[in-house]
């Protein structure tokens, strides 16, 4: 079975700073789906970003970026110029095309942007 | 109505009672998912319906009864539900499994307290 771990359970930025958010993830299967999910208060979640294992270039959406380290099985993500709308909880997710599509989210890592 | 939608988005229920969990969604996917989401514990899929018929059950207790009438309709039929059950209930959507992109969209959930 897979395992998602976000180590990170709480962090803070000031606003149009940058801030990195780390996870890890267990694996043995060689195609699969990584992604990261937003969830602000409001409780809708949002899908942030998402990487295919086979793509070695990092996937890229506007202010969000990913560091995708197959080898290691490492997926942190990046908020550029953090916005006060970016106050939210993250999750990383694993995605095994094997297992139906099967999500396996990590614990999320909970993100306050500060003015 | 676009996106995912579920109703109702705050529901209190005693043990004795039955009550339903609706969700709809309007982006032609074909796969729904229920998911617990406890407080301090990672999202929990609970059930995967693809093309109407269930191919998972992550081994939940019979309380919680799923119901897929077609692609674009889920529910969740709850009764003698305890007291550990309070969580929030997300519904998912997607394109089937094994779609290229089939990410899952997420509706706002249901906050479900049981007394």
């Amino acid at each position: 079975a897979q395992t998602v771990t976000q180590s990170q359970p709480e962090m803070s930025v000031q606003e149009a700073e940058t801030v990195t958010l780390s996870c890890t993830y267990d694996t043995s299967e060689s195609n699969y789906y990584l992604f990261w999910y937003k969830q602000p208060p409001s409780r809708q979640m949002i899908l942030v970003i998402r990487q295919e294992a086979y793509k070695q270039q990092n996937a890229t959406e506007n202010r969000f970026s990913v560091n995708f380290q197959k080898a290691a099985k490492s997926f942190s993500l990046k908020i550029s110029d953090s916005q006060l709308g970016d106050t939210a909880m993250y999750f990383c997710a694993f995605c095994d095309k094997a297992a139906g599509n099967k999500l396996t989210f990590g614990g999320g890592t909970r993100v306050l942007v500060k003015p | 109505e676009t996106g995912v939608t579920q109703t109702p988005r705050h529901l209190v229920m005693g043990m004795t009672n039955k009550k339903s969990l609706k969700c709809e969604q309007h982006l032609g996917h074909n796969a729904m998912y229920w998911y617990k989401q406890s407080a301090k514990k990672p999202l929990e899929l609970m059930f995967v319906y693809n093309f109407k018929e269930q191919t998972e059950n992550n081994s939940v207790p019979s309380r919680f009864s799923p119901e897929c009438p077609n692609s674009s309709h889920l529910f969740l039929h709850l009764h003698t539900l305890q007291p550990e059950d309070s969580a929030l209930y997300l519904c998912a959507s997607s394109l089937s499994p094994g779609t290229s992109g089939s990410e899952q969209y997420f509706g706002p959930g249901t906050r479900l307290t049981v007394t």
